[in-house]
């Protein structure tokens, strides 16, 4: 059974367009995060969700809107699409321990936007 | 901000031979980790090591930890060319905060 599961895979659309990019996990855990890994494999953190609460928020264009309906599931909008959206988003999540450091994280097979 | 910076870029090595792959970091941290990613896949969690702890060792991998230099390695050793793929470290500076990644070191290992 996939632990960390994305969709879509693989996602192409025009600019200005919106988008959304789901993802589940059935680990259990209960911090989530949404990554975006470039065409230089630069691997960077956009968000991250402790028990359905934003606890992160990094210097993100906020056309971008993360939604944790559950604590199993933090879900990627994107508004108003751009070229330079293209990249790959992964989705992790792990298991944090009240103010301890995450734990190892597991990713999701990854979902490659392309913005024509 | 980016916070780990892997040396080699890229590794060419033989079946059978060792590989070793350098991190670097910034700041203080808390743990530091590695993790592999084969081509068009996600993240794999490798190894954990706690910022008390100098040396790890996890089948064929061995991680070091000098936090004077702010530097870690990563061994694998007998390289198969299953372990083809690109390795990240990544860190996370104090309790509660994300994980930072470097750029990766790519691994071909031929036979």
């Amino acid at each position: 059974d996939t632990a960390v599961s994305q969709t879509p895979k693989y996602l192409v659309t025009q600019m200005g367009n919106d988008k959304s990019i789901k993802c589940e996990q059935n680990l259990g855990h209960d911090t989530m995060y949404w990554y975006k890994q470039d065409s230089k494999k630069f691997l960077k953190i956009m968000f991250s969700y402790n028990n359905k609460e934003l606890i992160i928020n990094e210097t993100v264009p906020n056309r971008f809107s993360p939604k944790s309906p559950d604590k199993a599931h933090l879900n990627l909008h994107i508004n108003s699409l751009e070229l330079g959206d293209s990249a790959v988003y992964f989705c992790a999540s792990s298991q944090s321990g009240g103010r301890a450091s995450y734990n190892e994280q597991f990713f999701g097979p990854g979902t490659r936007l392309t913005v024509l | 901000s980016q916070q780990g910076e892997e040396d080699p870029q890229a590794l060419s090595i033989q079946e059978g031979e060792n590989a070793t792959m350098n991190c670097s970091y910034k700041t203080s941290i808390n743990n530091l980790q590695w993790y592999r990613q084969n081509s068009g896949r996600g993240l794999v969690h490798l190894i954990l090591i706690r910022s008390n702890e100098r040396e790890k060792h996890s089948g064929r991998l061995r991680v070091t930890l000098d936090t004077s230099k702010k530097s870690s390695s990563l061994l694998i050793t007998a390289s198969r060319a299953a372990d083809t793929a690109s390795y990240f470290c990544a860190t996370d500076h104090q309790a509660g905060t994300a994980l930072i990644f470097g750029k990766g070191t790519t691994l071909s290992v031929s036979s």
